[in-house]
């Protein structure tokens, strides 16, 4: 069964530390792998696509690589801000357009 | 940017009553949407694929007879909660692929649904 995992389900860190997210996956076949933001009660903001054939992709302050022989992807967030609080979703697509989501990481940076 | 909006984004109805939540693609043709929904502090769970012209495939564990897709045209889809119930209430989410773009999911921004 493809599956996404993500851990921690929470994070708490004062504001400015460098942090990481972590996601993994079963089956390395994948087609790309894709980190969201969800603000509370809101729908989803796109923050980073990696497609199967790349390392790692930046935007900013973030910054997402893919290990797919391990079935892991990290987002990297520097520098964090009071707003970047949120919870970051990892989304895995393999093959058929569908996307397998994450559980989320609910990431609260302490001003 | 592609845009996507859902409509109601709050819907509060009573239990046996239906509800119908629109998704459309605001600057885009679609031929295949999707419908997700997410429980409290839970994460997405794919609810069924529609495609423009032909009837949605929903995923294992979804009714069809209860939570009906219409994708009657290339920038609207349309999800109909049948006779609510308590336990239908959450977060329903839509997404969208550009007809030209097949990498990318563009998101709307949710309906919450509330059945009493």
């Amino acid at each position: 069964k493809q599956e996404v995992t993500q851990i921690p389900a929470a994070l708490s860190v004062p504001e400015g530390e460098n942090l990481v997210l972590n996601c993994s996956f079963t089956d390395s076949a994948i087609y790309n792998l894709q980190w969201f933001r969800q603000d509370p009660g809101k729908g989803l903001t796109s923050l980073l696509l990696i497609q199967s054939s790349q390392r790692e992709q930046t935007s900013g302050r973030l910054n997402a690589s893919l290990d797919k022989s391990s079935g892991r992807s990290t987002l990297y967030i520097a520098a964090s801000q009071p707003g970047d609080s949120a919870t970051y979703l990892c989304a895995v697509r393999w093959g058929a357009q569908k996307l397998v989501f994450g559980q989320g990481t609910r990431l609260t940076i302490n001003p | 940017g592609a845009v996507v909006s859902q409509h109601p984004s709050r819907v509060i109805c009573k239990s046996g009553t239906s509800v119908k939540i629109e998704c459309r693609s605001l600057d885009f043709q679609a031929t295949t949407m999707f419908w997700y929904r997410q429980f409290p502090k839970q994460s997405l769970m794919l609810m069924a694929t529609s495609n423009e012209g032909s009837k949605a495939t929903y995923e294992q564990g979804v009714e069809k007879d209860k939570f009906l897709i219409n994708h009657a045209s290339l920038t609207l889809s349309t999800l109909t909660v049948t006779s609510a119930h308590p336990e239908d209430s959450s977060f329903y989410i839509c997404s969208a692929i550009p007809r030209e773009e097949w990498e990318t999911q563009y998101f709307g921004p949710g309906t919450r649904l509330l059945v009493l």
